[in-house]
This record gives structure tokens, C-alpha cells and sequence, in this order.
């Protein structure tokens, strides 16, 4: 079974520009979510997505940044335009549903390293 | 302040040494997760647990709910287990979104 990939691993924007990350989760994984860290600090969730709709984006840290999952499967987040402080890396991870249970173990993608100059 | 506090920071052993890494949290949880990062690697997730303990190969965590204490042991350490060790926990509130806290870098010495 793949796991979850994330693409690209790194990229070096100028402040300003438009990057978009991409997360493709475990096929079949109903919830997808992105998670930041920024240097020095802990990791810290952005958004999560049960199939295509969001669930919770009370982490997105303001409208800079735009997050879709299309068809419920693989996920983009766009980041525009590019600050300073969105240097960080991105991690997406994806989890199965248990109706009456609750959700799995998060299984996470290698990340995105991405360095705003 | 942190919801979610783990200590030591850094820690350096010997081989063989048993290794513990601590984890307090302030908020009422669903599910506490232990982590780990190898450098320049991804994460993975090494347990979940709500209650008691669980044991995988020379891991074992445990967690006391009524103290809001988990820990992370590590039995006969060895190089390869050198890595970040990240606590987080889902609070269940529909969202189960992970708070993770600072990490403890683990360094085994041959």
C-alpha cells in the first residue's frame, strides 16, 4: 500500500510569488490534514478535510492561504502571496474513519520544505 | 504555555541504556500519540493510545488520564533509535487535529 506523498519536497520561492504544495493521502484515507513547522517551533495543524469538505481550518493562519481537495482525494495548498514567515515545513497527513469509533493513526507524508526569501 | 509539554528536551545514551521520555498535557484528551522523526525523514506514528500502556518491539508507552502524564520508553537503546520523539494528542472534538508538542531529540552513542 503507498503511503502518503507529498509534492514537491522542496521548494525556494521569492516573497511575493505563489507556491502550491500537493498531498496525495492513502487511497481510500476519508481525512486529509495539513499540518506547519515553522523553525524552532512545534508542528501545528492548519486544516482538515473530511472527503472534499473542510472540517476544521481554524488553523490557517489568514486568507493568504488556500486549501482544496478535489474529489476527495489528493489535496493542494496555495500559499499566495508567499510571506517571510511561510517558511516552514508543510506536512499533510491522512487517517481512515471508524463510524461509532472515531479515526485511525495519522499517517504522514516526508513533507514540504518550503523557504520563502 | 504549551498544551503539551515534554521533557527532556535532548537526550543523549549509551547503547543499551532504557530511555524514558516524558509528556504532560493540560486539556482533557480522546487519544495520545507518540511520534517519530529520523533526520531529514518523515514522521511516523509509533502508538496511540487513550489508556494504560502499549508495547511494540523495545517501545513502550504508557499514560496515567487522571495525571495527564504519558511516557516513552525506550528498553536495550540502540544508534538507530536516535531520532525526534514528538508527543501530540487529538482531543476528539470531531476534528481529532493533532496538538504536538516540541519534540525530544534522542541521541544514542555506540
Amino acid at each position: 500500500e503507498a503511503g502518503v506523498t507529498q509534492f514537491p519536497s522542496h521548494s525556494v520561492i521569492e516573497k511575493g510569488q505563489t507556491v502550491t504544495l500537493r498531498c496525495d493521502p492513502i487511497s481510500g484515507h476519508d481525512n486529509l490534514y495539513w499540518y506547519r513547522r515553522v523553525m524552532g517551533k512545534e508542528i501545528k495543524f492548519l486544516l482538515h478535510f473530511v472527503k472534499e469538505s473542510k472540517q476544521d481550518e481554524s488553523g490557517m493562519p489568514n486568507n493568504r492561504f488556500l486549501a482544496e481537495r478535489t474529489g476527495g482525494t489528493y489535496s493542494t495548498l496555495k500559499v499566495q502571496p508567499a510571506e517571510l514567515e511561510d517558511s516552514g515545513v508543510y506536512f499533510c497527513a491522512s487517517s481512515h474513519t471508524y463510524p461509532g469509533y472515531g479515526t485511525d493513526t495519522q499517517y504522514f507524508g516526508p513533507g514540504t520544505r518550503l523557504t520563502v526569501l | 504555555k504549551n498544551e503539551v509539554e515534554q521533557s527532556p528536551q535532548n537526550l543523549t545514551a549509551q547503547e543499551g541504556e532504557f530511555i524514558t521520555i516524558n509528556c504532560s498535557y493540560s486539556v482533557g484528551i480522546s487519544a495520545l500519540h507518540w511520534l517519530q522523526q529520523h533526520p531529514g525523514g518523515g514522521i511516523v506514528s509509533l502508538f496511540m493510545l487513550s489508556s494504560g500502556k502499549k508495547k511494540h518491539g523495545r517501545l513502550i508507552a504508557t499514560i496515567n488520564i487522571q495525571e495527564k502524564h504519558s511516557s516513552l520508553h525506550i528498553t536495550a537503546s540502540h544508534p538507530r533509535d536516535s531520532a525526534v520523539y514528538i508527543c501530540a494528542f487529538d482531543s476528539g472534538a470531531g476534528s481529532y487535529q493533532l496538538t504536538f508538542g516540541k519534540g525530544t531529540k534522542l541521541s544514542v552513542i555506540p
